[in-house]
């Protein structure tokens, strides 16, 4: 089956320490983005990448650091300088970016925590 | 800037009745709109999306939504609201090459 695999579903993070959030996609899909939610807040854009080695800063870019190794991988970190980390991450991925209409497919999220 | 707004936070029906999430946009150029419902905990599965194809768009479950150009509208409607319907749903709209601006999401509330 085909989709977007997140991993874990839950993090917690302690004070001043850098973690790691998995996203993979086996769709083939060139462009992958990562959202924050937050409640009543939607979703609001992180970093995007149209290609691999390449990667754009979204809305909230500030404490967050992403890479794009791999076609199918696209791992955010968040860093000690992001203040307020709790939150619901989403990973999505689309065929393409730069074309309107395209989809968007989401994963299931990962849920952040603070200890 | 484009943007959208959902009214109504939260929206409470009962089961069997009728289905209308509000959704309004503003858009310097024709946009492209979508409708995703989020389950508790899960990710965003779409229903359906605008694309200047027709005005009128049928979705999955039941869903469908008409796109107003005079009113800046893309309303959500479900005639008969089922149980398993009780979920976020966000309209989000896209037209700058592929980003989307999401609105603050409408929680649905479905009673037996």
């Amino acid at each position: 089956d085909g989709g977007i695999t997140q991993s874990p579903k839950y993090l917690f993070r302690k004070e001043g320490q850098n973690v790691t959030l998995s996203c993979e996609q086996n769709l083939n899909h060139d462009a992958m983005y990562w959202y924050r939610q937050d409640p009543g807040q939607g979703l609001r854009l992180i970093y995007y990448s149209q290609i691999v080695n390449d990667f754009q800063k979204g809305d909230i870019a500030e404490g967050y650091s992403v890479s794009r190794e791999k076609k199918e991988s696209f791992p955010l970190t968040v860093t000690s300088a992001q203040k307020n980390p709790t939150a619901f991450y989403l990973c999505a991925s689309s065929i393409s970016r730069g074309s309107t209409q395209e989809t968007q497919y989401f994963g299931p999220g990962t849920r952040l925590l603070v200890l | 800037a484009q943007s959208v707004t959902q009214l109504g936070s939260h929206v409470s029906v009962s089961e069997g009745a009728l289905v209308l999430l509000r959704c309004n946009y503003s858009s310097s150029v024709p946009p492209y709109l979508f409708w995703y419902v989020q389950y508790p905990n899960q990710g965003l599965q779409l229903l359906l999306k605008y694309t200047s194809a027709a005005t009128l768009v049928k979705g999955i479950n039941g869903f469908e939504a008409e796109f107003k150009k005079s009113e800046t509208s893309f309303h959500l409607t479900k005639p008969s609201a089922h149980m398993s319907d009780a979920a976020e749903y966000f309209c989000a709209v896209d037209n700058q090459g592929g980003k989307l601006i999401f609105g603050q999401g409408t929680e649905l509330s479905v009673k037996p």
